[in-house]
């Protein structure tokens, strides 16, 4: 277990829906950081949250967001799903703004949409 | 913008020898760091190993090592006396110091088979 706790397992869900993909950072981390795992894209940084506030923005689509709330954990989440959003979903999470000493993933969410 | 390269997307070891993935990354900044994750069928990233590009000395943790060449820009990740266990994904991963947030950039991994 490494601490960094992200419910559900898995996801199966239709086109057009929205879902939230939860996730807990490990004990005393304050940032958090949400991936996109894909098997055409590999690992794609979508967007860090540190102590509540956004820090950092990669290839987040519009239809995705994300906030991250006053106990720390934080929510992703997907609208108006399409096929190609089929993907494993990371959270990490690291002690300070940076990632220094790397992060501590989560064991991620399988989404599949059909 | 940063890039990592992992060219070899499968290698075979068998068990107890030794085996080293390759990984080059293009960057313009002088000070950064780098990291190796293994993940396995369980889908978990786990860290194996980092190197902090100011420092000479290449890192080492137990059976992993690397061979971290700056001006070559080449960070290859040495497995001694693989283990079954040892059988994963590998990724090398970027992070820049002075730019680009606090993202790891990613290569396209390498999938470790390890042979009886």
């Amino acid at each position: 277990d490494s601490g960094v706790t992200q419910t559900p397992k898995h996801l199966i869900t239709a086109t057009g829906q929205r879902v939230t993909l939860r996730c807990s950072p490990r004990s005393g981390d304050l940032s958090v950081y949400w991936y996109q795992q894909s098997l055409d894209q590999g690992l794609q940084f979508l967007i860090q949250y540190y102590n509540g506030e956004e820090r950092a923005k990669g290839n987040i689509l519009e239809r995705f967001s994300a906030q991250q709330f006053p106990d720390l954990h934080s929510e992703l989440n997907l609208s108006s799903l399409e096929l190609g959003d089929s993907a494993l979903y990371f959270c990490a999470s690291s002690v300070g703004r940076g990632a220094d000493y790397g992060y501590t993933f989560g064991s991620g969410t399988r989404l599949t949409v059909v | 913008a940063q890039t990592v390269t992992q060219s070899q997307p499968e290698m075979s070891v068998q068990e107890a020898e030794t085996v080293t993935l390759s990984c080059t990354y293009d960057t313009s900044e002088s000070d950064y760091y780098l990291f190796w994750y293994k993940q396995p069928p369980s889908r978990q990233m786990i860290l194996v190993i980092r190197q902090e590009a100011y420092k000479q000395q290449n890192a080492t943790e137990n059976r992993f090592s690397v061979n971290f060449q700056k001006a070559a820009k080449s960070f290859s990740l040495k497995i001694s006396d693989s283990q079954l266990g040892d059988a994963a994904m590998y990724f090398c991963a970027y992070r820049s110091i002075t730019g680009g947030g606090n993202k790891l950039t990613f290569g396209t991994g390498t999938q470790l088979k390890v042979e009886l």
